[in-house]
């Protein structure tokens, strides 16, 4: 079945510490997306990217860095930069579409990151 | 700056009745509107998409409407069931693929 993994689904990190959440996909779409959600809060775009070798910030960008090396592979790094890491980590991917085009987006199930 | 409004209270209905969620949006002119299914721990799934010139939209017991001039959307589950039990988040788009959700509305459907 074609779908996006990430992993772990639970992640714990200590002060100082850099962390990096997987995110595969074998859907074959160009697109891939990380958000983070937040409790009473609506999922908020932290990096994207629209083809491989190539990403853009999103809303709120600082403290995480991605790289795009392969078409399935979006890593999220949370560097110790984020000062408030501690949330619910999404991925999603779509196709990319044409410009002025809009496509459903295809989520993984998450990672819980906390702070020990 | 762009504004989602979801119902933050849970909308609790009998099964069998029919669900309405509103979705509204402030300083934004989206071309294109999205809603999505999340269940508790889960990644959300897609459901249905609208395009501003288009003024409803239907998928099996599904129905979303998107009004430009109340800048607003609602989503519509009709002989609802306690499956369908979940927080429904609504995405307006101005169509470059990137989305800005609402924080959701949280249905209860009971028996």
């Amino acid at each position: 079945d074609g779908g996006i993994t990430q992993s772990p689904k639970y992640l714990f990190r200590k002060e100082g510490q850099n962390v990096t959440l997987s995110c595969e996909q074998n859907l074959n779409h160009d697109a891939m997306y990380w958000y983070r959600q937040d409790p009473g809060q609506g999922l908020r775009l932290i990096y994207y990217s629209q083809i491989v070798n190539d990403f853009q910030k999103g809303d709120i960008a600082e403290g995480y860095s991605v790289s795009r090396e392969k078409k399935e592979s979006f890593p999220l790094t949370v560097t110790s930069a984020q000062k408030n890491p501690t949330a619910f980590y999404l991925c999603a991917s779509s196709i990319r579409g044409s410009l002025g085009s809009n496509q459903p987006q295809h989520f993984g199930d998450g990672t819980r990151l906390s702070i020990l | 700056s762009q504004k989602i409004e979801q119902n933050s209270e849970a909308l609790n209905i009998q099964e069998g009745k029919t669900a309405t969620l509103t979705c509204n949006y402030t300083n934004y002119s989206p071309a294109y509107l999205q809603w999505y299914r999340q269940d508790p721990g889960r990644g959300p799934v897609f459901l249905l998409l609208i395009r501003e010139n288009e003024k409803e939209k239907r998928k099996e017991r599904l129905k979303v409407t998107f009004d430009t001039t109340l800048k607003q959307s609602l989503f519509h589950i009709t002989a609802s069931q306690p499956a369908d039990s979940a927080t429904y988040l609504c995405a307006p788009s101005n169509g470059y693929n990137k989305l800005i959700f609402g924080a959701g509305t949280r249905l209860a459907v009971h028996p």
